[in-house]
């Protein structure tokens, strides 16, 4: 139990388009999900907070209107990169509180965004 | 915010070897996790452990959160082991997860 999905694994895109990334709980229902970004070598770095049905709380220096999240189900979080440029390239990360806590996370397997 | 250092930040081992991964955190936490990021980036959950002591075959982890520590012991390492270990806290105030920087674990045969 407590699978989270994204889509896609990798993406490569053009710089000044926009990605749009998908994390879905399979099997349970979150109510709140996480988005996290990896570069090489280095740790996670929380994005922001997603809840379903309202807007998403941004940590401090995550430019909202670049990172466009939307969490319409229980089931489904997306992250839209826009206008996107070689150094937003990096690894995304997604995750969402696990059914029976309300603390413990899982965590999908990431999407590897390349901007060129 | 709250401050979370790993320690070592490298480990080399022999496969058959014993380690300990420690993660020292700054404040109250109502959430640890200890996870094992493979080669291909998936985050595998290890451990949930806000207190106490849990064990999974070759893998226990203990928590002490009175001292703000968390120890992850891996026995036996195998070379499968082998990755980044990252703990990420919880502080009590919120429900936002601080990662460390992570142990690079390699295990050779």
């Amino acid at each position: 139990g407590a699978v989270v999905s994204q889509h896609p694994s990798w993406v490569i895109c053009k710089s000044g388009t926009s990605v749009k990334i998908e994390c879905r709980s399979l099997d349970f229902q979150a109510t709140t999900m996480f988005w996290y970004r990896q570069f090489p070598k280095q740790s996670l770095m929380l994005m922001a907070t997603s809840n379903e049905g309202s807007k998403a709380t941004y940590e401090q220096g995550v430019e909202k209107d670049k990172f466009l999240i939307n969490h319409a189900s229980l089931t489904l979080s997306t992250l839209t990169v826009t206008s996107a440029h070689p150094e937003d390239s990096s690894f995304y990360i997604c995750s969402a509180r696990g059914p029976g806590s309300i603390y413990e996370q899982y965590f999908g397997p990431g999407t590897r965004l390349t901007v060129t | 915010g709250i401050q979370v250092e790993q320690s070592p930040p490298d480990l080399i081992l022999q496969e058959g070897a014993n380690s300990t991964l420690r993660c020292n955190f700054s404040d109250s936490v109502n959430n640890l996790q200890w996870f094992h990021q493979n080669p291909w980036g998936q985050l595998i959950n290890l451990f949930y452990i806000p207190s106490g002591t849990k064990q999974n075959g070759r893998l226990s982890a203990t928590t002490v959160a009175t001292e703000r520590y968390s120890l992850l012991y891996i026995s036996s390492s195998q070379t499968t082991d082998s990755g980044v270990y990252f703990c990420a806290v919880g502080e009590t105030s919120g429900s936002r997860l601080t990662f460390g920087e992570g142990t690079q674990l390699t295990v050779n045969p």
